[in-house]
């Protein structure tokens, strides 16, 4: 079975933290992505990565990075926590190529205070 | 743009009748469609994919979906419903290839809840 692992299930950080969210996949996906889900919007895309050292924005990306250093981990980072950023974020990851479904992890709920 | 919709925020239904989560979808070219279900506390799980083909997906659990490109329309469906199938429901489309063709970007769908009463 496909593995994603995330490093914490439940954060609590203060405002202006720096925040790192580690993603691990144990199936050597091509493909990673870092989700944020709000009650109401859905999930929306933060960022993504298609291969070791590749990142594209997706949706909403502002006040997040990335990094992808080895192909099985993905990290999303909050440069300076702020309380808009609490939410459950989801990391997924996905073999290359047009039809693959992605596989999800079980989610960090961070709070921000 | 691609854009999937959920109509409905939630949906009812007693244990052992059928059930039918709605979504619809708006895309250029040929639409590749996704439904995941997700647990409580728990990260999203696929259920099944229309990719070309039959028009009715087999999936997980006994779920099924019927693609109908007149109605751009992928409703997912089960025959009788199990209490242990409430959960929220998203529905999926894969986002217009853009940068790096093969990346499986999604774009998804607002979320259903469904509640199943015995």
């Amino acid at each position: 079975d496909v593995k994603v692992t995330q490093s914490s299930r439940y954060l609590v950080k203060r405002t202006g933290e720096k925040v790192f969210l580690e993603c691990v996949q144990d199936m050597d996906h091509e493909n990673m992505f870092w989700y944020r889900q709000d009650p109401g919007l859905g999930l929306r895309l933060i960022y993504f990565s298609y291969d070791v050292k590749m990142k594209e924005k997706g949706d909403i990306p502002e006040g997040y990075s990335v990094s992808r250093e080895k192909k099985e981990r993905f990290s999303l980072i909050l440069e300076s926590a702020s309380t808009n950023q609490t939410s459950m974020y989801l990391c997924a990851s996905s073999a290359g190529g047009t039809y693959n479904e992605q596989f999800f992890g079980p989610g960090t709920r961070l709070t921000v205070l | 743009a691609q854009s999937v919709a959920q109509p409905e925020d939630q949906v009812n239904v007693a244990e052992g009748n059928p059930l039918t989560v709605k979504c619809t979808y708006s895309v250029s070219g040929n639409p590749y469609l996704f439904w995941y279900v997700q647990y409580p506390n728990r990260g999203l799980q696929f259920l099944l994919k229309y990719i070309t083909g039959d028009n009715l997906v087999k999936g997980s659990y006994g779920f099924e979906a019927e693609f109908n490109k007149s109605q751009t329309s992928f409703h997912l469906k089960k025959p009788s419903a199990l209490v242990s199938d409430s959960a929220l429901y998203f529905c999926a489309v894969r986002d217009k290839v853009g940068g790096s063709s093969n990346t499986g970007k999604l774009i998804f769908g607002q979320g259903t809840t469904l509640q199943v009463k015995p």
